[in-house]
């Protein structure tokens, strides 16, 4: 199957400090990319959708300032946690879609930030 | 919008005993389905997906699942836990595009020996 990889895979940064996360797709063009994020003993929710060359759209309650997601290329998309706080610690995944109808979605591997 | 139920948040088996993983969606049109695993620190695994070519559907790992339209289910089945399968499930329903996901809240499997 195709190959989403995240990097990095697990990243510990002080409070007030930002971090960025990558998601390439290895073998695949990928015209939209998504981030979850997922807290401990929980399920994975949507944080939003990036389409290459637009703006991200993002769900109800993520703060987009906060959250910057970028997808200037068919193959990459980051997401930069900007001003971290431990409340931000949490397990983030990306996927990635060649965007064709009936195609799954491929998940990366998953970053796991830990605000200290 | 679409929705998946996942009835238990923990199930525990004995090794070689059947395994069964509830899952309900709600939709108004058959949706995709998808059954993912999840290791602890690691991200998610495809097991088996639903795209209306069969309601049974046959997975990795010995794994499967039956599309139930009527009981709007597709339940996870393996007819023998093993001790690796233990992990974290997922799940997830699409939507038309079959990209954008939304993911019940999983079921942590414990297999004891």
């Amino acid at each position: 199957g195709a190959v989403v990889s995240q990097h990095p895979s697990w990243v510990i940064c002080k409070s007030g400090t930002s971090v960025k996360i990558e998601c390439r797709s290895l073998d695949f063009q990928a015209t939209t990319m998504f981030w979850y994020r997922q807290f401990p003993k929980q399920s994975l929710m949507l944080m939003a959708t990036s389409n290459e060359g637009s703006k991200a759209t993002y769900e109800q309650g993520v703060e987009k300032d906060k959250f910057l997601i970028n997808h200037a290329s068919l193959t990459l998309s980051t997401l930069t946690v900007t001003s971290a706080h431990p409340e931000d610690s949490s397990f983030y995944i990306c996927s990635a879609s060649p965007g064709q109808m009936n195609t799954e979605a491929f998940f990366g591997q998953g970053t796991r930030l830990t605000v200290v | 919008a679409q929705s998946v139920t996942q009835l238990g948040s923990h199930v525990s088996v004995s090794e070689g005993a059947l395994v069964l993983l509830r899952c309900n969606y709600s939709s108004s049109v058959p949706p995709y389905l998808f059954w993912y695993v999840q290791y602890p620190n690691q991200g998610l695994q495809l097991l088996l997906k639903y795209t209306s070519a069969a309601t049974l559907v046959k997975g990795i790992n010995g794994f499967e699942a039956e599309f139930k339209k009527s009981e709007t289910s597709f339940h996870l089945t393996k007819p023998s836990a093993h001790m690796s399968d233990a992990a974290e499930y997922f799940c997830a329903v699409s939507d038309d595009t079959g990209n954008q996901f939304y993911f019940g809240t999983g079921t942590s499997l414990t297999v004891i020996p």
